[in-house]
């Protein structure tokens, strides 16, 4: 797997768009970049995924650079829930059995 | 909810002796994978099996084993256990047998070797 740097830590104000970068300048073209979280000691939660263009589901939003090197997963109105260890990870989607590398995250705190 | 369950929530025991950890994934899905969380660490990967085989392993130590049974379900042994071995250990499960495939994550065993 491609090495991702994550901050190890992040403020949000209640209400705010809460904005997590991510460097992967290692990926490779075959490779997707994942958003999880972990809110608390829960097991983690699967948010986003993408391999060059811009995704938006329920949850998040996920910008991935032109040059792929980098990304910067978006939640637009970070509520108090949304407190939690963000975990990007890039990874191929298609065949093998890869190890599957989470880092230590982002731990985003969200204040009222 | 996740659908994935993990069996027992809390187990606390003593420096060398034996557990075992149950995981029972989703409904439908075929893959298996165990996870280790100590301390204010990230999540490790340690293994991973597809419809009761072993596809990978990732920092898993010679003490530890694994396996996934014909109803899919899944247990990790942890033998001759460390203080260290302390941590929470997750499962998740994925329908397909590739990593790349979203991973639903039960709630974790906590284990606390004294």
């Amino acid at each position: 797997d491609a090495k991702t740097t994550q901050p190890p830590s992040m403020d949000c104000a209640e209400g705010r768009a809460a904005n997590l970068p991510c460097n992967h300048s290692t990926i490779s073209g075959n490779e997707y970049v994942y958003w999880y979280r972990q809110i608390h000691s829960q097991g983690p939660q699967y948010i986003i995924h993408g391999l060059k263009n811009n995704e938006t589901n329920e949850m998040a939003s996920l910008i991935i650079t032109e040059d792929r090197k980098s990304s910067t997963l978006i939640l637009p109105h970070a509520t108090l829930r949304d407190t939690a260890v963000y975990y990007c990870i890039v990874r191929p989607h298609s065949g093998g059995y890869q190890k599957v590398t989470f880092g230590t995250g982002t731990k985003l705190q969200v204040i009222p | 909810d996740s659908g994935v369950t993990q069996t027992p929530k809390h187990l606390i025991t003593a420096t060398g002796q034996r557990v075992t950890l149950r995981c029972s994934p989703r409904s439908g899905d075929l893959s298996v994978y165990w996870y280790q969380q100590s301390l204010d660490q990230g999540l490790q990967f340690l293994i991973h099996y597809y419809n009761g085989e072993e596809r990978a392993k990732g920092n898993i130590l010679e003490r530890f084993s694994a396996q996934q049974f014909p109803d899919l379900h899944s247990e990790l042994n942890l033998s001759s256990l460390e203080l260290g071995d302390s941590a929470l250990y997750f499962c998740a499960s994925s329908v397909g047998r590739g990593s790349y495939n979203e991973q639903f994550f039960g709630p974790g065993t906590r284990l606390t070797v004294l």
